[in-house]
């Protein structure tokens, strides 16, 4: 299988700052990226899907200023919670794709916003 | 729109029992794929096994089966001989393989737990 690292695993900021995640294909080049958010016990949400070199498409109700995406190589994607509030926390999960096949999960990043 | 619904939000299992969880899906595509994730307590996503519409066989890996079908548009997981290892939320999700975005839909959810 293939290897997606996620990074940080856990995050704590506080609210008004803003706060980066990774996520890598260590072993295959994703041309597609997804984030994905999920509360406790419930399902994962899909919030943007990530294409390398060019822009990022928002699924409906996602805020596209408040959830910066970016998928600057065929290998990393970021996505940045800007000024975040404490109903931003959340654990957020990110996939990536090979060219086709199934999509190969990063380990999640619970972000608490106090 | 695709949806993908898991009806059964809970259940449990004695170890070495078989337990199948239930998963429907709405689509009017013809090309898709199916698949079941497993999260356990790590909240790693794993896949357990996928299903390509076009084959009718039913797919297995090792104490993991489906039960697709088509017609009903369900898909059903089977664990055989349960394992501790086996609690966790497992996942049934649905892709289209004709947009080949990728795109994963998610149902809701089963959380199993397997009892000693």
């Amino acid at each position: 299988g293939a290897v997606v690292s996620q990074h940080p695993s856990r995050v704590i900021c506080k609210s008004g700052t803003s706060v980066k995640i990774e996520c890598r294909s260590l072993d295959f080049q994703a041309t597609t990226m997804f984030w994905y958010r999920q509360f406790p016990k419930q399902s994962l949400m899909l919030m943007a899907t990530s294409n390398e070199g060019s822009k990022a498409t928002y699924e409906q109700g996602v805020e596209k200023d408040k959830f910066l995406i970016n998928h600057a190589s065929l290998t990393l994607s970021t996505l940045t919670v800007t000024s975040a509030h404490p109903e931003d926390s959340s654990f957020y999960i990110c996939s990536a794709r090979k060219a086709w096949g199934e999509a190969f999960f990063g380990q999640g990043t619970r972000l608490t916003v106090v | 729109a695709q949806t993908v619904t898991q009806s059964q939000p809970e259940m449990s299992v004695q170890e070495a029992e078989t337990v199948t969880l239930s998963c429907t899906y709405d689509t009017s595509e013809n090309n898709y794929y199916l698949f079941w994730y497993k999260q356990p307590p790590s909240r790693q996503m794993i896949l357990v096994i996928r299903q390509e519409a076009y084959k009718q066989q039913n797919a297995t890996e090792n104490r993991f089966s489906v039960n697709f079908q088509k017609a009903a548009k369900s898909f059903s997981l089977k664990i055989s001989d349960s394992q501790l290892g086996d609690t966790a939320m497992y996942f049934c999700a649905f892709t289209d393989g004709s947009s080949n975005t990728g795109k994963l839909i998610f149902g809701q959810g089963t959380t199993l737990q397997v009892k000693p």
